[in-house]
């Protein structure tokens, strides 16, 4: 079993919807990242949380430490938000960086 | 403020033939990380450094891989002899202690 999980794999939506990805982890983490990837491109890093909830634009992360689960949002999706989205925690352990096999979304206009 | 900055972006070079890649962090970040990204895949780290010491080298291939961070500030990366299965994309990122990490644009090697 994967210490950090994604879901879906892949989703595809119409301009305009509301996008959710999800993440799902089992070890002890000191914080969050949910990052960016572009066809070609390099690694943005959109949000780094250890509680609650982040917002930037049209993008909102939120955290539930319990229950070792987050979420990325997209209002108003666009097809520019087209990407890989992956979620990576840092091990309170050993500070390693731990990746999700990453979301592919496809948004259509 | 400038990003993480990487030189070359594309690499192309025959097997067995020599390839360094050079990363430049953000300015203040002590932390620097190469990670090796395979088509399809999440980037797999193979050496942290916390200013010139490297603290987790456990996953760099030492037989053909070298890295050094002599300054503390810029890193390069080195593959020697280059072979067909090293083709990837390889990033660096850096980040302030253990803080959020920031990535460079990587660069594409493609070894024939």
């Amino acid at each position: 079993k994967n210490e950090v999980e994604q879901s879906p794999q892949n989703l595809t939506a119409q301009e305009g919807e509301f996008i959710t990805i999800n993440c799902s982890y089992s070890v002890g983490i000191s914080a969050l990242h949910w990052l960016q990837q572009h066809p070609g491109g390099g690694i943005v890093s959109l949000f780094m949380l250890s509680s609650g909830k982040k917002k930037h634009g049209r993008l909102i992360a939120t955290i539930n430490i319990q229950e070792k689960h987050s979420s990325l949002h997209i209002t108003a999706s666009h097809p520019r938000d087209s990407a890989v989205y992956i979620c990576a925690v840092i091990e309170d352990s050993n500070y390693q960086l731990i990746w999700g096999a990453g979301t592919k979304l496809i948004i259509k206009p | 403020e400038a990003g993480v900055v990487q030189s070359p972006r594309y690499k192309i070079i025959e097997k067995k033939q020599p390839v360094a890649f050079w990363c430049n962090p953000i300015s203040g970040h002590n932390t620097l990380y190469w990670y090796r990204q395979n088509l399809g895949q999440g980037p797999e780290l193979l050496i942290r450094y916390e200013n010139e010491e490297a603290v987790d080298d456990s996953q760099l291939p030492k037989d053909r891989f070298s890295a050094e961070r002599l300054k503390g500030v810029d890193s390069t990366l080195k593959i020697q002899p280059a072979e067909l299965g090293d083709s990837a994309v390889y990033l660096c990122a850096s980040s302030f202690d253990f803080y959020e990490q920031y990535f460079g644009p990587g660069t594409r090697l493609t070894v024939t």
